[in-house]
Formats: structure tokens, sequence, C-alpha cells
């Protein structure tokens, strides 16, 4: 079974609409990623946090992390069409990344 | 070349077949890990290599799967005796150093059938 558990498991926004996806996890972490993945491709790294990190941004992304519940969250400013997709999160433990089952996003034109 | 790599990015093999899946990391990425996707999940980890090292398998999910790295960076994938339900695409990561500390950065996949 996979530890990370995105939510919502599906999500419709328009574009130019901000866009959060969550993720819980069940053990402890020195570190959590976001991949994004398009259809029928590979999965691309976003961005990572640290677990001495509770909040980061990259460019139109924002990422929050909060130990204590187990949680982080993934903002997506002003969406595009481009950022259709799915987001996973990934926790490491040990020498394993645990993926959850994914949010998939689809931004309207 | 700049990303990871991995070949072939499909393969359709009949029950029972072998199968020899590559990877090929970014040059000098120490970490390399295997993942297998079922549609519509998140990866599931398969294996880990630290340079040529196996240190952890703990995710192939029988015997018939087998992983391997001789020289700490090429690596290939084989499943012996294919079954239906190894049906999937088959995710290679490499990340700079040791462990999972930093970011990985993913090949294409190679989507394997077995009909």
């Amino acid at each position: 079974s996979q530890q990370g558990e995105e939510d919502p498991q599906a999500l419709s926004i328009q574009e130019g609409e901000n866009a959060t996806m969550n993720c819980s996890y069940k053990t402890s972490i020195n570190n959590l990623q976001w991949y994004r993945q398009n259809s029928g491709r590979g999965l691309v790294h976003l961005i990572l946090i640290r677990s001495n990190e509770r909040e980061k941004h990259s460019g139109r992304l924002r990422v929050t992390l909060d130990t204590s519940k187990k949680s982080s969250s993934l903002l997506i400013t002003a969406s595009r069409a481009a950022d259709t997709a799915s987001y996973f999160c990934a926790t490491p433990t040990g020498n394993q990344f645990y993926f959850g089952t994914g949010t998939s996003l689809t931004v309207i034109p | 070349g700049a990303g990871v790599s991995q070949s072939p990015r499909y393969k359709v093999a009949k029950r029972g077949q072998d199968v020899a899946l590559r990877c090929d990391p970014i040059s000098g990425h120490v970490s390399l890990f295997w993942y297998q996707q079922a549609l519509g999940q998140g990866p599931e980890f398969l294996t880990y290599f630290q340079n040529e090292a196996q240190l952890d398998k703990s995710g192939l999910p029988s015997d018939r799967f087998f992983a391997e790295r001789p020289e700490g960076s090429v690596s290939t994938l084989k499943i012996q005796r294919t079954q239906q339900e190894d049906s999937a695409v088959y995710l290679c990561a490499s990340s700079l150093t040791a462990g999972t500390k930093n970011e990985q950065f993913f090949g294409p996949g190679t989507r394997l059938t077995v009909l």
C-alpha cells in the first residue's frame, strides 16, 4: 500500500483560477516532493520541501508542509491549460519513495 | 543525453516470454530507482541501486523480476515468464546523490503489454 495519498482525486477548474491539492502521509519524512505527469509521459519534478521548512515557492507553485499533521498542499496559481496533468506527492522512507494515487487536474481554457 | 532514457518505449510480449527493459540514467547519478505504474495509479517502488549495489529490492513482486546495474550506470529490469498482471508502465528514475534526499529524474517509461 502507498503511504502518500492525494486529494481530491480529480479537480476541474477554469483557466486563470487557482488549484489546490493535498497530500497526507503516515511516517516521519526528511522531505516531501511533488511531481507532475502528463498523460503517457514520465514524471517531472516540481518542487521539494524539506522537513524543517513550512512553505516554499517556485514560480506559480506554492507548497506547504505541516509535519505535525503529516500533510502537504500544492497550490498552483493562475492556472493554464498546459497545467492539465496528474500531480503526485512522493514521500521517502529509507531508500524508497512512496507515491499516492495522484490528483488529476483539468484546466479548461 | 541530457535526461534519463528508457528502451524500448513499448513492448508487447506473449504470456510466458521473458522481457528485458533498459534504463540509461543521467551520467554521474548515484541512485537509480525502478517503479511499476498501473493505469490510473501512482508509481510503485520496485528496487533501488546505489551505484552498482542493489540496496533495496523489497518492491519486486515475485522472483520472476530481476534487476541489475553491473557498472553503476545502465540498468536492466528483467521479467521472466511474463504474466498478464505484469502489464504496466515501468519507470526508471535517477538521482544525483545516494538515498532519497534529492529530486528524482524520470525516464519516459516502458509500456509493457502481456497478451
